[in-house]
């Protein structure tokens, strides 16, 4: 079965970068996409990008750019989330999802990380 | 970015009882390649979401029956033909004929 398993919370001073890993298994890693989707506490989703692991092809959300980078390790099947210059509002929980024909049809447990002084 | 907008922002249903909520789209989501880019998730509390529809009518595996989308263009609908308490949770719509956007969420809860 499709699983994809990201790592634990993090706790960040503002100015610094995280990076959240999303490792899949049970499907063939290279024929997707994996996309990044963030939730502040509370609020709705924001969708942040889009990594092809065919190629390495991105996409990122404009508000974003500048500060997210997102890439693949297809010997390993993981995907990798990294976020520079955090900032408090930055605070949210982090998930991964296969892209599957434009539709996030599975979804990793979620990574949440906290930006605070 | 195109926005979506959703109605209501908040659903309280008897169980058994059928359910509805809107989602507009402010630019078509019909794709010249005849495909509609609407989805439909469903986030449980304390969970990751979950894809009910995709492409505006088609359940996800493992969906019950009483899931249903319909629309086009640009105004859509989800229904729950009988609630049931497994149900509870924020229902988002979200597109993809540009870079994904989500609706703000509608809150479903039991009477």
């Amino acid at each position: 079965q499709v699983q994809l398993v990201q790592s634990g919370a993090e706790v960040k001073k503002p100015g610094a970068s995280v990076k959240v890993s999303c490792k899949a298994s049970g499907y063939s890693f290279r024929n997707y996409g994996i996309s990044w989707v963030r939730q502040a506490p509370g609020q709705g989703l924001e969708w942040m990008g889009w990594i092809s692991a065919y190629n390495g092809n991105t996409n990122y959300a404009q508000k974003l750019q500048g500060r997210l980078t997102m890439t693949t390790d297809t010997s390993t099947s993981t995907a990798y989330m990294e976020l520079r210059s955090l900032r408090s509002d930055d605070t949210a929980v982090y998930y991964c999802a296969r892209v599957q024909q434009r539709r996030l049809d599975f979804w990793g447990q979620g990574t949440l990380v906290t930006v605070s002084s | 970015d195109i926005v979506m907008t959703q109605t209501p922002l908040s659903l309280s249903v008897t169980p058994g009882q059928p359910a509805s909520i809107s989602c507009k789209s402010s630019q078509s989501l019909l794709h010249s390649d005849g495909k509609t880019y609407l989805y439909w998730y469903l986030q449980k509390p304390g969970q990751p979401p979950q894809l009910l529809i995709y492409e505006v009518s088609n359940r996800f595996s493992g969906v019950p029956d009483r899931f249903s989308g319909s629309g086009s263009g640009t105004d859509f609908t989800l229904k729950i033909s009988r609630v049931e308490a497994e149900d509870v949770g924020v229902y988002y719509c979200m597109q993809s004929i540009q870079l994904p956007t989500f609706g703000g969420g509608t809150k479903v809860e039991i009477k």
